[in-house]
């Protein structure tokens, strides 16, 4: 079946580093893929999507790029802050017209930025 | 902006305890869901729901039931709450099925 693969955290960075976190999927066809951001105490926010293979998706300095040959879609950022502190989930939506469309979610990446 | 409000940030109930946990959302979305996470586990679905009164069940739905009688309502109960449904509950809205999802602030239920 369909599944999304992230990496394990926790991810502890430096502020103004380098954010790269892996998300591969295994599905049939061409999947809509999407990261959230949950930041603490709160509920999970939509970062960013892609619909198609080759469209980036980008918000407040956050990429991805869905890239069907590899079945990746990373997220990454150039220079991370504090308030970038909190947990991202990659998720698929299988492509098809369907009644269980549901969304298929990655366990979950956390991220701590230090000032 | 969408907003899906849930009725309870926090909760505290005692084992046996019929739980009501509600959501509200503001956009006429079709499509709504309610989730548990638990650290290590991420997010699981246990109820979601496409229309008025229909309901289907999700990955984990033993011990729950849920009710939707309004498009922008949708409730979660557990007709006999226990301690290992503590748990942080989110309820989500998409307009589209398979569509992005907008979440709800949470709740946090601690079964004691």
């Amino acid at each position: 079946g369909d599944s999304v693969t992230q990496m394990e955290g926790p991810v502890t960075l430096s502020e103004e580093a380098f954010l790269t976190i892996n998300c591969t999927y295994t599905a049939t066809g061409y999947p809509s893929l999407f990261w959230y951001v949950q930041y603490p105490g709160e509920g999970l926010q939509l970062l960013l999507k892609a619909t198609k293979a080759d469209d980036k998706g980008s918000n407040k300095g956050f990429e991805a790029t869905y890239r069907k040959e590899t079945t990746s879609f990373h997220l990454e950022k150039g220079s991370v802050q504090v308030s970038d502190s909190a947990v991202y989930f990659c998720a698929l939506s299988p492509p098809g017209a369907g009644n269980n469309r549901k969304l298929i979610w990655g366990l979950g990446t956390s991220l701590a930025v230090n000032p | 902006d969408v907003k899906v409000t849930q009725s309870s940030r926090y909760l505290v109930k005692r084992t046996g305890e019929k739980v009501f946990l509600e959501c509200v959302q503001d956009m006429d979305h079709e499509n709504m869901f309610w989730y548990r996470q638990d650290p290590g586990l991420g997010l699981r679905l246990i109820y979601f729901s496409y229309d008025v009164k229909m309901k289907e069940k999700g990955d984990i739905p033993e011990g729950y039931s849920v009710s939707r009688e309004k498009k922008e309502r949708f409730s979660l109960i557990l007709e006999s709450a226990s301690t290992n449904q503590t748990s942080m509950y989110l309820c989500a809205s998409s307009l589209y099925r398979g569509g992005e999802q907008y979440f709800g602030p949470g709740t946090r239920l601690t079964v004691t």
